[in-house]
């Protein structure tokens, strides 16, 4: 059973310009969280997508915005790049269906680099 | 807002030392709460979690108990080895949508042999 998945692995892009990272949520799971972590800090909440619209989000920019698809994977799209961000991105799944989930599993991430 | 703390490191020490890192927060209501482990180059692993006061976590000889009364989810183990070396985050969530959490700024571990 694989794992979440992230591509790609590592991204340099220049400011201003945009970048699109992807993400396949473990199988069974059915919501796609993701996180920004700056180098030495913990992950910061973007948003969250659960039944292919936005359920919550973190104090990001409208230049973060995202999708999910019908099978659950998602996007993370970031315009106009700045310097700042600059970070490791990381998508986690997680079940939240019915019950609730208390458990999410992370990806490996993006390293993304703006020059 | 919702905020976790967590000890500052670096934390080094000798294989089979016991070991401790503070994790203290803060939430509006009643947070579940987790430990992850992040080791070179790879993304988070949840370690163990917590649900409700009271609880233990334990996973691997790692422990923690969810601590009302101090705001506090301390991880402990008896004996560490050089292959625990990682940064340990602490992390809390609101209600049952584990997707939406609260990070410390993690403590990184170093286990000498």
């Amino acid at each position: 059973d694989a794992g979440v998945t992230q591509s790609p692995t590592h991204l340099i892009k220049t400011r201003g310009q945009q970048v699109t990272l992807r993400c396949s949520p473990k199988s069974g799971h059915d919501t796609v969280s993701w996180y920004q972590q700056a180098l030495g800090q913990g992950p910061q909440f973007i948003f969250q997508y659960y039944e292919e619209e936005e359920r919550q989000r973190g104090n990001f920019p409208d230049r973060f915005s995202g999708h999910q698809f019908p099978n659950y994977s998602s996007e993370l799209n970031v315009n106009a790049l700045l310097l700042g961000d600059s970070a490791l991105y990381l998508c986690a799944s997680s079940f939240l269906g019915e019950r609730g989930g208390y458990e999410q599993y992370f990806g490996p991430g993006t390293r993304l680099t703006v020059t | 807002g919702n905020s976790v703390t967590q000890m500052e490191g670096p934390v080094t020490l000798s294989e089979e030392a016991f070991l401790t890192i503070n994790c203290t927060y803060t939430a509006t209501g009643y947070p579940s709460l987790f430990w992850y482990v992040q080791y070179p180059g790879e993304g988070l692993q949840l370690l163990l979690k917590a649900t409700k006061a009271d609880d233990k976590g334990s996973n691997k000889g790692f422990e923690a108990t969810y601590r009302k009364e101090t705001t506090s989810f301390h991880l402990e183990k008896g004996s560490v080895q050089v292959s625990d070396s990682a940064v340990y985050f602490c992390a809390l969530t609101e209600g049952t949508n584990a997707g939406k959490s609260t990070f410390g700024d993690g403590t990184t571990l170093t286990v000498k042999p």
